[in-house]
């Protein structure tokens, strides 16, 4: 099945820095990557999406890049606020049936 | 638009014992919904994809006579824990899908089995 890894595993920042998390999967047949964000005690959001067949996409603070070749994708978060504090996830998905999840990243942005 | 809830949110059981929990998607017909497992600070492990009106597909590793998954209509899928163990306490989340890639999420049901 698919593997997803992803780092770094914790992550701090200072306000306004950008943020990198990057993921990378073991099958090639992966077409389908979201970006989930769970703050403490909530359930997971998707904030962001990309597809097989666009190298990157981005919406306002967030952006994502996908190189296939390699097997990896990034989740970038400029400006960072403290809000933006919390538990991200990368999945991806073969078959639009079957979702593998990334170990996740713990971010914290100091004020 | 697309909220999915759970029940229960929480539940405490004694080691033996069956759980049940219910998946709703309340706005929208779902036809898959998933199901995972979450431990502490960790990561999302998916368990089985539901379609409705169909056998769930289990992943690997997954006891399907441990973990019942029924699918009966558009809006529910049940999860039924039977004969709950210590080792089965975790996090159980449940996401519906109504047609395209986007799945969405319910707030979780925290499973403690005594």
């Amino acid at each position: 099945g698919e593997n997803v890894e992803q780092h770094p595993s914790t992550l701090s920042v200072q306000e306004g820095d950008s943020a990198v998390i990057k993921c990378t999967y073991s099958d090639s047949a992966s077409n389908y990557f979201p970006w989930y964000k769970q703050e403490l005690g909530k359930r997971p959001q998707l904030i962001i999406d990309i597809r097989s067949n666009v190298g990157e996409k981005k919406d306002q603070r967030i952006a994502v890049t996908l190189n296939k070749t390699a097997k990896h994708f990034s989740l970038h978060i400029t400006e960072t606020q403290p809000e933006d504090s919390a538990v991200y996830f990368c999945a991806a998905s073969p078959t639009g049936n079957q979702f593998y999840f990334g170990t996740g990243t713990s971010l914290t942005v100091i004020p | 638009g697309a909220v999915v809830s759970q029940h229960p949110s929480w539940v405490i059981c004694k080691s033996g014992t069956s759980v049940k929990i219910e998946c709703r998607s309340l706005d929208f017909q779902a036809t898959t919904m998933f199901w995972y497992r979450q431990f502490p600070k960790q990561s999302l492990m998916l368990m089985a994809t539901s379609n409705e009106g169909s056998k769930a597909t289990y992943e690997q590793g997954v006891e399907k006579d441990k973990f019942l998954i029924n699918h009966a209509s558009l809006t529910l899928s049940t999860l039924t824990v039977t004969s709950a163990h210590p080792e089965d306490s975790s996090f159980y989340i449940c996401s519906a899908r109504q047609g395209g890639e986007t799945q969405y999420f319910g707030p979780g049901t925290r499973l403690l089995v005594l």
